[in-house]
């Protein structure tokens, strides 16, 4: 059974700063990883998506990796700004039936100005 | 020209009614699903769906039902209301290629379900 892990659960930065949200998954066999945003009360956004043959994805500030023999991916956000602040979530599509996601419990992103 | 939309956003019930929830999308995706968010605020899905298999995690109760009138549309059906079943449900869709692999999923505003 899949489980996916986010750490930190929650993490506070003031404005301007690089950062990294962590993302671990139990089993390689994926055919991708999602990263998500959240904010409150609002449903999700798709950031990133990359594909298990795929090493990293770029979308603006946002740069997201793939290790997929280690199971882990990380989302580096560069220069944060007040705006960023939001919950992230990332999302695994395993080897099942249905193209269903496994979630991890998110981190919990604030930049203060 | 929202890509999916869900009715209602909030959901107010006594324990024991049945209700649903209704999702739409305009994307033309093949394939839809349903995810629930607890408290804790954890997703996890419920239901995929596409107009060949229903797909359902098997530790969802039977007294939740997807249904389809057609390609655009999946609700969700739940009878005989408990209290464990407040969180938030969210739809989503995605197209998948056959063949290939899938594509990002595309999710709905969420459905707050508050049962007293």
């Amino acid at each position: 059974k899949q489980e996916v892990t986010q750490i930190p659960a929650a993490l506070s930065v003031p404005e301007g700063e690089n950062l990294v949200l962590n993302c671990s998954f139990t089993d390689s066999a994926i055919y991708n990883l999602q990263w998500f945003r959240q904010d409150p009360g609002k449903g999700l956004t798709s950031l990133l998506l990359i594909q298990s043959s795929q090493r990293e994805q770029t979308s603006g500030r946002l740069n997201a990796s793939l290790d997929k023999s280690s199971g882990r991916s990380t989302l580096y956000i560069a220069a944060s700004q007040p705006g960023d602040s939001a919950t992230y979530l990332c999302a695994v599509r395993g080897n099942n039936a249905g193209n269903m996601l496994t979630f991890g419990g998110g981190t919990r992103l604030m930049v203060k100005p | 020209d929202t890509a999916v939309s869900q009715t209602p956003k909030y959901l107010v019930t006594q324990m024991g009614n049945d209700k649903s929830i209704k999702c739409e999308q305009n994307l033309g995706h093949d394939t839809m699903y349903w995810y629930k968010q607890d408290s804790k605020k954890f997703l996890k899905i419920m239901f995929s769906y596409n107009n060949k298999e229903l797909i359902i995690n098997e530790t969802v109760p039977n007294r939740f039902s997807p249904k389809s009138p057609d390609k655009a549309h999946l609700n969700l059906h739940i009878n005989s209301l408990e209290l464990g079943d407040s969180a938030v449900y969210f739809c989503a869709s995605s197209q998948v290629p056959s063949g290939r692999p899938s594509d990002t999923q595309y999710f709905g505003p969420g459905t707050r379900l508050t049962v007293l």
